[in-house]
């Protein structure tokens, strides 16, 4: 059971180069998100699905874009990224039960030079 | 919008004996549920305990229990029996229980150091 795997675990990129951020779930949560974590501001919602072609934003959004095609996967695109984009990024599913963890990806370690 | 606060940066342990991370939180919400998560080393994130708002019973996990005050909007966590792998990042968590999407809000996190 492979629950939430995030790629790459780590990534480094120029000003203005852009990247998807992958995350795929593969226990039908209809629930996934994206978070960045950051030192003293713990983790911040970026984006969110409730379920396949539905998306909204959370409390930073901007810089980043997402899309759900399918219930699986849930890619958080970088498009054209800025040092304040350096951050430890982490996907989380969970299913629609309003009582339920999250269940989290491994993070990905993103560096904008 | 909910807050959660976590007035502790830092904390340190003796191994062996006990500690407490404090969090609060602001809501205007009745139910809701709320949840410490702990962040080792390795970057993973793992639920420690939850509790329901509508519980009035102390949640417990083996070492791990927390103090519940919803009148005072509080939800510290007790780790009795300090180890060495408690080591890690701590963070509290909101998580509201009604319209819709139920957004999870975090702490910015308590860093527990374990002194051998």
């Amino acid at each position: 059971n492979a629950g939430v795997t995030q790629t790459p675990k780590f990534q480094v990129l120029k000003t203005g180069q852009s990247m998807t951020l992958q995350c795929a779930q593969d226990m039908n949560h209809e629930y996934m998100s994206w978070y960045r974590q950051d030192p003293g501001m713990g983790l911040r919602l970026i984006h969110y699905s409730v379920g396949a072609g539905i998306t909204d934003q959370g409390e930073v959004p901007n810089g980043y874009n997402v899309s759900r095609s399918t219930t699986e996967d849930f890619p958080l695109r970088l498009l054209s990224a800025a040092p304040s984009q350096t951050s430890v990024y982490f996907c989380a599913s969970s299913p629609a039960t309003k009582h339920e963890k999250l269940f989290f990806g491994s993070g990905t370690q993103l560096s904008v030079l | 919008a909910q807050t959660v606060t976590q007035s502790q940066p830092e904390m340190s342990v003796q191994e062996a004996e006990t500690v407490t991370l404090s969090c609060t939180y602001d809501t205007s919400e009745s139910d809701y549920y709320l949840f410490w998560y702990k962040q080792p080393p390795s970057r993973q994130m793992i639920l420690v305990i939850r509790q329901e708002a509508y519980k009035q019973q102390n949640a417990t996990e083996n070492r791990f229990s927390v103090n519940f005050q919803k009148a005072a909007k509080s939800f510290s966590l007790k780790i009795s029996d300090s180890q060495l792998g408690d080591a890690a990042m701590y963070f509290c968590a909101y998580r509201r229980s009604s319209g819709g999407y139920q957004k999870v809000t975090f702490g910015t996190g308590t860093k527990l150091q374990v002194i051998p």
